[in-house]
């Protein structure tokens, strides 16, 4: 079965900082990868999904990922995060062809000090 | 319109209680999911419906029953649930459950089981 690490459980930065939030996953065939938000008290939000073609994915609000396949990996990046930006992030694999759709990592809660 | 709708957003409910949790989505998707979402966790899949048809269920127990009545609405009856059932339950859709495409969620249901 597929699963997906997330190894950062709570990070803290302050504004303007950059950021790079990890993900890796298990499975060893083709892959879905998508980066979902979670701002407190609201739904899970989609920030961008790669499916193929271009490694690096532009996203909302100015996030960013890179599927690397050697490595299994599909960090998600910031160049300057703010204070908005503090919310539950979590990285979720599918396969093509599954109905189960998608496995999620455990997330990530990033706080941004103003 | 990328909305998923649910209601109600919060519900008390004892022990011995029936209700029923509802979902709607007008984006004419044929894929609709049931998930539950403990505080600080990823979401977790409980029902899959595909073409208003059940087509996964984890193991999900039986004071849990879901019903699809068309292409937009999903429902949860609970019935007899425990105080560990308590938590967020979301609902989210896809084009198809076949082939990958992203899931958009709604805002869930707080439950909590007194």
């Amino acid at each position: 079965a597929q699963s997906v690490s997330q190894h950062n459980h709570h990070v803290i930065l302050s504004e303007a900082a950059s950021l790079e939030l990890g993900c890796n996953y298990s499975y060893g065939g083709t892959v879905n990868l998508f980066w979902y938000v979670q701002y407190p008290g609201q739904h899970l939000q989609l920030l961008l999904k790669y499916f193929s073609g271009d490694p690096l994915v532009k996203g909302i609000k100015g996030f960013e990922a890179e599927f690397i396949k050697s490595k299994f990996s599909f960090n998600l990046r910031k160049p300057s995060v703010q204070w908005s930006d503090t919310a539950e992030y979590f990285c979720a694999v599918n396969r093509p062809g599954s109905a189960r759709q998608l496995t999620f990592g455990s997330g990530t809660q990033l706080t941004v000090l103003p | 319109d990328t909305e998923v709708t649910q209601t109600p957003k919060h519900l008390v409910m004892g022990m011995t209680n029936k209700k029923s949790l509802k979902c709607e989505q007008h984006m004419g998707h044929r894929a609709m999911y049931w998930y539950k979402q403990k505080a600080k966790k990823p979401p977790e899949l409980m029902f899959v419906y595909s073409y208003e048809k059940l087509s996964i269920n984890e193991s999900v127990p039986s004071r849990f029953s879901p019903e699809c009545p068309n292409s937009s609405l999903l429902n949860l009856h609970l019935h007899a649930l425990q105080p560990e059932d308590s938590a967020l339950y979301l609902c989210a859709s896809s084009q198809t459950s076949a082939v990958a495409y992203e899931q958009y969620f709604g805002p869930g249901t707080r439950l909590t089981v007194t």
